[in-house]
């Protein structure tokens, strides 16, 4: 069946520095992968989306080129902030499909110190 | 905007007590979905519904019902709940018919079963 794997976190970095979230998927199908961020308190939300092989997805200043050679989607950031912190999941979707399913890695927390 | 909410928000229930979840969406989306929120988890999907009328069971149903009786409400249901069903749930919607579509949160049910 469908998985996503994800670096275990917590991730501790402090303000200023890189960030790398490893993203590897299986699947049998074709699939769209999704970043989603969620903060303390509320729900996940959409980071962005990449639904072709190849291309590369980006929003407030992370990005993810979704690799079908390596079944992989990794997040990075070149210089995190503080309100950076919050748990990153690493998502996986059937493309039509009337159930619209995701699949969701365990998620990686990362913890920004100022 | 469109929203997803969520009722309560907290809840302690007693073991072997009714407990009912409540979502509302207004994004007039077809598909709604309940997931609970566990550490090492992630999200997992415990039933789906198509529209109105319709509930599908996701991958943990066990111990849970769902009902859809109109497009913007989905309810939970623990017709027994037990210490193992505390956790986090979250409501979603989502729009199958785009062909990469993404799914919309709730804030989150904190359910404690004592």
């Amino acid at each position: 069946g469908d998985s996503v794997t994800q670096t275990k976190g917590p991730v501790t970095l402090s303000e200023g520095t890189s960030l790398t979230v490893n993203c590897s998927y299986e699947t049998k199908q074709y699939p769209t992968l999704f970043w989603y961020v969620q903060y303390p308190g509320e729900g996940p939300q959409l980071l962005f989306k990449v639904p072709k092989a190849n291309e590369k997805g980006s929003n407030r200043g992370f990005e993810a080129t979704y690799d079908k050679g390596t079944t992989s989607f990794h997040l990075q950031k070149a210089s995190v902030q503080e309100s950076d912190s919050a748990v990153y999941y690493c998502v996986l979707g059937g493309r039509g499909s009337a159930l619209g399913r995701l699949h969701f890695g365990a998620g990686t927390q990362l913890i920004v110190i100022p | 905007e469109a929203a997803v909410t969520q009722s309560p928000r907290n809840k302690v229930a007693v073991t072997g007590g009714k407990v009912t979840l409540s979502c509302n969406q207004t994004n007039n989306h077809n598909n709604m979905y309940w997931y609970r929120q566990d550490t090492g988890h992630g999200l997992r999907l415990i039933h789906y519904s198509y529209g109105a009328g319709s509930t599908e069971k996701g991958d943990i149903p066990d111990g849970y019902k769902a009902s859809r009786p109109s497009q913007e409400n989905f309810s939970l249901i623990l017709e027994l709940a037990t210490p193992s069903q505390t956790s986090v749930y979250f409501c979603a919607s989502g729009d199958a018919r785009l062909y990469y579509a993404e799914q919309f949160f709730g804030p989150g049910t904190r359910l404690t079963v004592l």
